[in-house]
């Protein structure tokens, strides 16, 4: 497709599971973004790409939130032992160099964890 | 350190008549600022951004913002609403070289016929 895309759309999970989230970013795009929104809230930063590189992960909350981008394309988010406050959509974005900001962000992961 | 106040959280408008949107930023450095908007269980889409050129912005849908720095404000309008305007708009601050949003809380528009 022609923008970026994630999986799954929702995922429901037990408190303590460990949870894996997809990002295609848009092909050939050197950046990608990861941000969380509460309910009810503006997006909040978590990390940041650029190519296979993590440049910044000031924005992740604890040590058991995980990314990467192996190839420099997909990413994936991963938390690990998951606690009710990790309930959020997760969104990804991507841009196509250094310096620009997203365009459009993905349709995000709607985690809720029970 | 930088920071986005979005004042209003709700804003109900009647079609046709004018739309405001306030935003009141925070930076240490020059500010890029930007708007997107948010439609319901989607990502959000870039309005339009303020990047050091001119000051007024204009964006896409119809959009624009004009930047005072004498203000530090980024006030989005849009002279006559549609009802495919009701969106959430969130309104966001980034530094100069840097690739990390501030955004604001977010403001939900409501588009009565």
């Amino acid at each position: 497709g022609a923008g970026v895309s994630q999986s799954p759309r929702y995922k429901v999970a037990k408190r303590g599971q460990d949870v894996a989230l997809r990002c295609d970013p848009i092909s050939g795009h050197v950046s990608l973004f990861w941000y969380q929104q509460a309910l009810g809230q503006g997006p909040e930063f978590l990390t940041y790409f650029q190519n296979e590189a993590q440049l910044d992960k000031s924005g992740l909350p604890s040590d058991r939130f995980f990314a990467e981008r192996p190839e420099g394309s997909v990413s994936t988010l991963k938390i690990q032992r998951t606690q009710q406050e990790d309930s959020a959509v997760y969104l990804c974005a991507s841009s196509p160099n250094r310096v620009e900001q997203p365009q459009h962000f993905g349709d995000g992961t709607r985690l809720s964890i029970l | 350190a930088q920071s986005v106040t979005q004042l209003g959280s709700h804003v109900s408008v009647s079609e046709g008549a004018l739309v405001l949107l306030r935003c009141n930023y925070s930076s240490s450095v020059p500010p890029y600022l930007f708007w997107y908007v948010q439609y319901p269980n989607q990502g959000l889409q870039l309005l339009l951004k303020y990047t050091s050129a001119a000051t007024l912005v204009k964006g896409i849908n119809g959009f624009e913002a004009e930047f005072k720095k004498s203000e530090t404000s980024f006030h989005l309008t849009k002279p006559s609403a549609h009802m495919s305007d009701a969106a959430e708009y969130f309104c966001a601050v980034g530094g100069a070289a840097g690739n990390k949003l501030t955004f604001g809380g977010g403001t939900r528009v409501l588009v009565k016929p």
